[in-house]
């Protein structure tokens, strides 16, 4: 079946733009995650959902960034206000639970000037 | 420190040579991942382990809980095997959030 996808594939916007980035995680799987990975900073974790809930935002940079998931797929990562410092590759992942082997989408290679 | 800390950063091979890679954490973890990254490309999981050692192909991961350490094993390197390897640790407590390594390049020459 299909892997996780993600779109766009490539974003470039200007300073202070809001950017939307969309993840489709593989069909049934029911958790879903965000990833940023930035050059020279390798990757860090960002949210995580079950289901629709996302139990912990704890590594969202700053209020600019939410993200949403809903009907327990599809899942949008909303950057406001962007900045240079965040240029950087967003990866998603999917997973069928907790502890269980993660399928990463892509990613979204995210230019702000 | 990081909580993750990979040896070496850069790894440059001959085909067919026997790789290792290691992997050391400083917090207690319930699992620890091997990730591989392709320049230009998306990351793929190689393993999840949480003791023992795991066989798949010519890659063989072993993880040591109690010396906090794990390795990856490339057994007769080949070309396409240069790509970045990533170890990630889900600590702990947590039964999801990744802790990453800042990743081992691997180059491997014909």
């Amino acid at each position: 079946g299909a892997g996780v996808s993600q779109s766009p594939s490539n974003k470039v916007t200007e300073k202070g733009k809001d950017v939307e980035l969309r993840c489709d995680p593989i069909s049934g799987h029911t958790a879903l995650y965000w990833y940023r990975q930035s050059l020279g900073q390798g990757l860090e974790f960002l949210i995580y959902f079950q289901g629709n809930s996302a139990p912990d935002k704890s590594g969202l940079p700053s209020d600019r960034f939410s993200a949403e998931r809903t009907g327990g797929s599809v899942s949008t990562l909303t950057i406001q206000r962007t900045q240079q410092e965040d240029s950087a590759v967003y990866l998603c992942a999917s997973s069928f639970g907790t502890r269980e082997t993660q399928y990463f989408g892509p990613g979204t290679r995210l230019l702000v000037l | 420190k990081n909580e993750v800390e990979q040896s070496p950063q850069n790894l440059t091979a001959q085909e067919g040579e026997f790789i290792t890679i290691n992997c050391s954490y400083s917090v207690g973890i319930s699992a620890l991942h091997w990730l591989q990254q392709h320049p230009g490309g998306g990351i793929v999981s190689l393993f999840m382990l949480s003791s023992g050692k795991k066989k798949h192909g010519r890659l063989i991961a072993t993880i040591n809980i109690q010396e906090k350490h794990s390795s990856l094993h490339i057994t007769a390197s080949h070309p396409r095997d240069s790509a970045v390897y990533i170890c990630a640790v889900i600590r702990g407590g947590s039964n999801y959030k990744l802790t990453f390594g800042k990743g081992t390049l691997l180059t491997v020459n014909p």
